[in-house]
């Protein structure tokens, strides 16, 4: 079956240190991948996607590269700030068999970030 | 994106009773999805709710304990039936646009006592 495996958490940083947030994936076919993002107290928001391999997402300083030979999709950032502090998920989505329609999304099991001043 | 709101944004209800929450679109969309998200834990999808038809259930979950209605593009409801301690959750409601992403509501927080 389709599964995400998140780096383990929770993950303290200084403002302005790298990020990384590893992602790992099995799955059925040829997954889109994504990151979301949760703020306290907040839904869900679409961070960054990526649709086939190699592609690259990018949003808010934020970057992920779909490895289809590693079969990964590492979050990054080079500078965090306080107010990226958060529960980051990674997500797959394998299309329908009539490659149109959403599929479900299978998500990771979130890694919380804190960031300090 | 679409604009998604949940009502109610968060409940306290006794064990045995159910709760429905809505969830409203401002624009028309094919899919919509609940999931679940159990304190410290990662997201489920419960179903996809289909417009004019049955809701498609995932494993572990039930339509009579998860009833679901879909009337038409921009509105849904999931009522959690004979509600116990272990059902608080957040229940979230997503919207598929295109054929790639899904955007989420904000959210209801159920807590059973």
């Amino acid at each position: 079956g389709n599964s995400v495996t998140q780096m383990e958490g929770p993950v303290t940083l200084s403002e302005e240190a790298f990020l990384t947030i590893n992602c790992t994936y099995t799955a059925t076919g040829y997954p889109s991948l994504f990151w979301y993002v949760q703020y306290p107290g907040e839904g869900l928001q679409l961070l960054l996607k990526a649709t086939k391999a190699d592609d690259k997402g990018s949003n808010k300083g934020f970057e992920a590269t779909y490895r289809k030979e590693t079969t990964s999709f590492h979050l990054e950032k080079g500078s965090v700030q306080v107010s990226d502090s958060a529960v980051y998920f990674c997500a797959l989505r394998i299309g329908d068999a009539g490659g149109t329609s959403y599929g479900k999304l299978t998500f990771g099991q979130g890694t919380i970030l804190t960031v300090h001043p | 994106s679409a604009v998604i709101s949940q009502k109610p944004s968060r409940d306290i209800c006794q064990r045995g009773t159910s709760l429905t929450i809505q969830c409203q679109v401002d624009s028309q969309v094919t899919m919509m999805f609940w999931y679940r998200q159990q304190p410290g834990q990662s997201l489920t999808l419960i179903a996809t709710a289909n417009q004019g038809s049955e809701a498609t259930y995932e494993s572990g979950f039930v339509i009579d304990k998860f009833p679901i209605s879909r009337p038409n593009l921009t509105f849904s409801t999931l009522t959690v039936s004979n509600m116990s301690p272990e059902d608080s959750s957040i229940y979230l409601c997503s919207v598929g646009i295109n054929t790639d992403t899904q955007y989420f509501g904000p959210g209801t927080r159920l807590t059973v006592l």
